[in-house]
């Protein structure tokens, strides 16, 4: 079965950092993989995919995520944090089988950004 | 382009109620989501549409959440009777089609069973 893992429930970070949300995947074939970033009473929005090619991805607001096929990992980063970012990221992985096209969702990290 | 749009947002209904949820999707947007998420959790699928017939459904709970897609546009998921456990917030996304790698979330509606 597919299914995603998101090891830190909260993430805090300095401004100014680098910051890195961890994603680690669990899929049978090729995995599609997303990250989606959701704000306080708001859905979720699109950040970055991975499909095929260079596993250095990049995204919306500086965001990028390294694809590491020897390890599943699909890690989030960013070079320089921003309060704004303050958010909660979702990483997600897309199933196959019957239910092509709907995403399975890691439970979530926390990312607080201090000034 | 207009994004997903979703009503209410927030409903607080008791126990053994009925409730109903209404998404309108992107225009032009063949397929459908509807995922409940739960608080502390990641959103989890209930059912899956491309136009107007149900792709999966597996993960609904036929016993007392139904939903339709009449004409292949909107849709609507409703809860009846509604239990505890069903307090959630309620996503309903669409993308192009079911190969369509990018879904667009609306805003959801946050549903309070007390």
């Amino acid at each position: 079965a597919q299914s995603v893992a998101q090891p830190e429930d909260q993430v805090n970070v300095a401004e100014g950092n680098p910051l890195t949300v961890k994603c680690t995947y669990s899929v049978s074939g090729n995995p599609y993989l997303f990250w989606y970033v959701q704000y306080p009473n708001r859905g979720l929005q699109f950040l970055l995919k991975y499909i095929t090619g260079d596993n250095l991805v990049k995204g919306s607001y500086g965001f990028e995520a390294e694809f590491n096929k020897s390890q599943t990992s699909f890690h989030l980063k960013k070079p320089s944090a921003l309060v704004s970012d303050s958010a909660l990221y979702f990483c997600a992985v897309r199933a196959y089988g019957g239910s092509q096209g709907n995403l399975i969702f890691g439970k979530g990290t926390k990312l607080s950004v201090k000034p | 382009e207009a994004g997903v749009a979703q009503s209410p947002r927030y409903k607080i209904i008791e126990k053994r109620q009925s409730v109903a949820f209404w998404c309108n999707p992107i225009s032009g947007h063949a397929t459908l989501y509807w995922y409940q998420q739960i608080l502390g959790q990641g959103p989890k699928l209930l059912i899956q549409f491309q136009n107007n017939g149900v792709v999966d459904d597996s993960q609904l709970p036929k016993d007392r959440f139904s939903a339709e897609r009449l004409k292949g546009v909107d849709s609507t998921l409703k809860i009846q009777p509604a239990k505890l456990e069903d307090s959630a917030v309620y996503l309903c996304a669409s993308s192009l089609d079911h190969l369509s790698y990018e879904q667009y979330f609306g805003p959801g509606t946050r549903l309070t069973v007390t």
